[in-house]
């Protein structure tokens, strides 16, 4: 296993078109994040997996937004009805949760990134 | 509210030398874990070190070292003897403890460094 992976890496897309991401964790890794980065900012979270279970969402994750990981493993993130202010690179994490209750600490990998601009 | 903040847009250092990159935060959690994250340009980002809370010791990998200052909440990275594969963003980031929920990382918004041959 070579690490997380993303796909597309870039796509471009038309206001108004939904496009969706895919997101491959690290093999085992129970739980996956997915962040937005913009330019000149640092990743925001977004939404968080364990296993196939969606367990939160930001307020960053709006309407059109979904995020799914129907057999716990991949995950596809789709965005309907884009708008330019949905252009940002879309980071996908993986993690493995293990350790005592309250100093748990989980390492999150993280995938190259797909870069969204939409025109 | 987790608030991370970096206060320096952009570092530049020479080669073989060292430089310190800066990280206040702001949270009402005792326990908590910091990050510092390196994304090289086109690059995925990976973790450079990281920081228990609980602990007073100073976290060290190699030529990185960290200065955690609890009751100040500041948390700097220091890069000794610099090299050209440091060039990079480096992110800051903070972690809440597990049973609080997600376990979802908080980014401040970054320090470019440039190493300079």
């Amino acid at each position: 296993d070579t690490g997380v992976s993303q796909d597309p890496r870039h796509k471009i897309t038309k206001r108004g078109q939904n496009v969706t991401f895919r997101c491959d964790p690290i093999s085992e890794h129970n739980r996956l994040y997915w962040y937005r980065q913009t330019l000149g900012q640092g990743p925001e979270f977004l939404t968080y997996f364990q296993n196939e279970a969606q367990l939160e969402k930001s307020r960053l994750l709006s309407d059109r937004f979904s995020a799914e990981r129907p057999k716990g493993s991949f995950s596809t993130l789709e965005i309907q009805r884009t708008e330019q202010g949905d252009s940002a690179m879309y980071l996908c994490a993986s993690s493995l949760a293990q350790g005592l209750a309250g100093l748990e600490y989980n390492e999150q990998f993280f995938g190259p990134g797909t870069r969204l601009t939409v025109l | 509210a987790q608030t991370v903040t970096q206060s320096q847009p952009e570092m530049s250092v020479q080669e073989a030398e060292t430089v310190t990159l800066s990280c206040t935060y702001d949270t009402s959690e005792n326990n908590y874990y910091l990050f510092w994250y390196k994304q090289p340009p086109s690059r995925q980002m990976i973790l450079v070190i990281r920081q228990e809370a609980y602990k007073q010791q100073n976290a060290t990998e190699n030529r990185f070292s960290v200065n955690f200052q609890k009751a100040a909440k500041s948390f700097s990275l220091k890069i000794s003897d610099s090299q050209l594969g440091d060039t990079a963003m480096y992110f800051c980031a903070f972690m809440k403890p597990a049973e609080t929920g997600a376990n979802n990382l908080f980014f401040g918004t970054g320090t470019r460094l440039t190493v300079i041959p």
